[in-house]
């Protein structure tokens, strides 16, 4: 399996648009997460999807952004309108059931840049 | 929630000493302790992990130390590489339970 797939890598962007972040899970994964990268706060959990329903959206800064997972193979986070403190990287991460071992699949991440 | 944190931010080692990373957390609860590498450009990659049946876990040139009593703990990397210069995760959840609450990164430098 080429692992989970994140598009685009980089994206820039001016203050106010929309950005839409892609991500292909891992064939047979049946948790999907969006992390959020920052200097400032490390990793931090969005949302995470199970069998292609959110699960947990506690994450989610703001209801600028918004998730979802149309179904098992693909999931999109939007935000819009984007803030330049949008900008940092996102990774989208997946794992089987945690009865297994609980490790969890990231993602080469999509930077983004909001100016 | 749990709240994890991460000591030194940075640490630079000369190429085939120890490199120690210790991690705190708040939550008695917790007993999943995963640690997570990260390379430039990549995502995170799980390296080891340890529950809270055991106290040690070693693998090749890396171990994981638990101290449940003091809610802490931390990576081992001994003979350090030029490959293991990276940013270092440290993690803590309830076993089963998906959130996984990680700390701030530590960088490690390995000085050839």
């Amino acid at each position: 399996d080429a692992g989970v797939i994140q598009s685009p890598r980089h994206e820039v962007t001016e203050m106010g648009q929309e950005v839409t972040l892609r991500c292909k899970p891992i064939s047979g994964h049946d948790y999907l997460f969006w992390y959020r990268q920052t200097m400032m706060r490390g990793l931090e959990l969005l949302i995470y999807f199970n069998n292609n329903v959110p699960i947990d959206d506690s994450g989610m800064p703001e209801d600028r952004f918004s998730a979802k997972m149309p179904n098992a193979s693909f999931s999109t986070l939007k935000i819009q309108p984007s803030e330049p403190r949008d900008s940092a990287v996102y990774f989208c991460a997946s794992s089987f059931p945690t009865t297994n071992t609980g490790e969890l699949f990231f993602g080469e991440g999509s930077r983004l840049t909001v100016l | 929630g749990e709240n994890v944190e991460q000591h030194p931010s940075t640490l630079s080692v000369q190429e085939g000493d120890s490199a120690v990373i210790k991690c705190t957390y708040s939550d008695s609860a917790s007993n999943y302790f995963p640690w997570y590498k990260q390379e430039l450009g990549k995502g995170p990659q799980l390296i080891i992990d340890i529950r809270s049946n055991v106290g040690e876990k070693k693998d090749q040139r890396i171990a994981v130390t638990l101290n449940k009593t003091a809610k802490h703990f931390s990576l081992h990397i001994t003979e350090t590489q030029p490959e293991d210069s990276a940013v270092y995760f440290c993690a803590a959840s309830l076993y089963g339970n998906n959130r996984l609450a990680f700390g701030k990164g530590n960088q490690v430098v390995v000085i050839p």
